[in-house]
């Protein structure tokens, strides 16, 4: 069965430092999301695109975030200048074109330090 | 705007018992209605979903859930737990534009063997 995929599993990093996180939608899909869970909280939305440019985003996607679908098969996440509030559980998720459920990947642990 | 409660932080409950997770859900219209799985370490499963039709819905594991119109909810059951069932369970609501789901702050269920 198709599986979004998702790499690093984990990833370290220092404050102010760039990190990119990558994620490999289903290949039929057409609607790609981000979503990221702080320790012990909820799984909260962070951006969703689709043909090619972002839909929707919420007040946490500011401008130090920002996606990219490079090559019709990736679909990435960069944090420009990391945070010590951005270490969470990082998940990708993407959809068809007509059925609503989303698809997760098993995410990214992002620790900054 | 989209809101989810999930009133129980933690259920613990005995191999072979029947379980019950509550979810109630805030939104216009008729959402489109979610339950996710995650067990230790893994990403978000599904588990069931509702878009229209028959209020109860059958999903994988031996789960269900039941739509609720006049209560707002869309309680998640299962006859007989198993061990394997212990895992954090989020309740997602999402419009019918597809776009982003919110997510219930989830329940962490324990199964005593």
């Amino acid at each position: 069965e198709p599986e979004v995929t998702q790499t690093p599993s984990h990833q370290v990093t220092q404050m102010g430092q760039e990190v990119i996180l990558r994620c490999v939608p289903i290949s039929n899909h057409l609607y790609f999301y981000w979503y990221r869970q702080i320790l012990g909280q909820k799984v909260e939305f962070l951006v969703s695109f689709y043909n090619n440019e972002i839909s929707e985003k919420s007040e946490i996607f500011d401008d130090q975030f920002s996606v990219e679908r490079p090559d019709g098969s990736n679909f990435t996440l960069k944090i420009r200048s990391t945070k010590l509030e951005d270490s969470a559980m990082y998940f990708c998720a993407s959809r068809t074109g007509r059925a609503y459920e989303q698809y997760f990947g098993p995410g990214t642990r992002l620790t900054v330090t | 705007a989209q809101s989810v409660t999930q009133p129980d932080i933690h259920i613990t409950v005995s191999e072979g018992a029947s379980l019950e997770l509550r979810c109630n859900y805030s939104y216009g219209a008729t959402p489109y209605l979610f339950w996710y799985v995650q067990s230790p370490g893994q990403g978000l499963q599904l588990l069931l979903k509702y878009f229209s039709g028959d209020t109860l819905v059958q999903g994988i594991k031996g789960f269900e859930a039941e739509f609720k119109r006049s209560q707002s909810s869309f309680n998640l059951r299962k006859p007989s737990v198993h061990w394997s069932d212990a895992a954090e369970y989020f309740c997602a609501v999402g419009a019918p534009d597809g776009q982003n789901f919110v997510f219930g702050p989830g329940t962490r269920l324990s199964v005593l063997p």
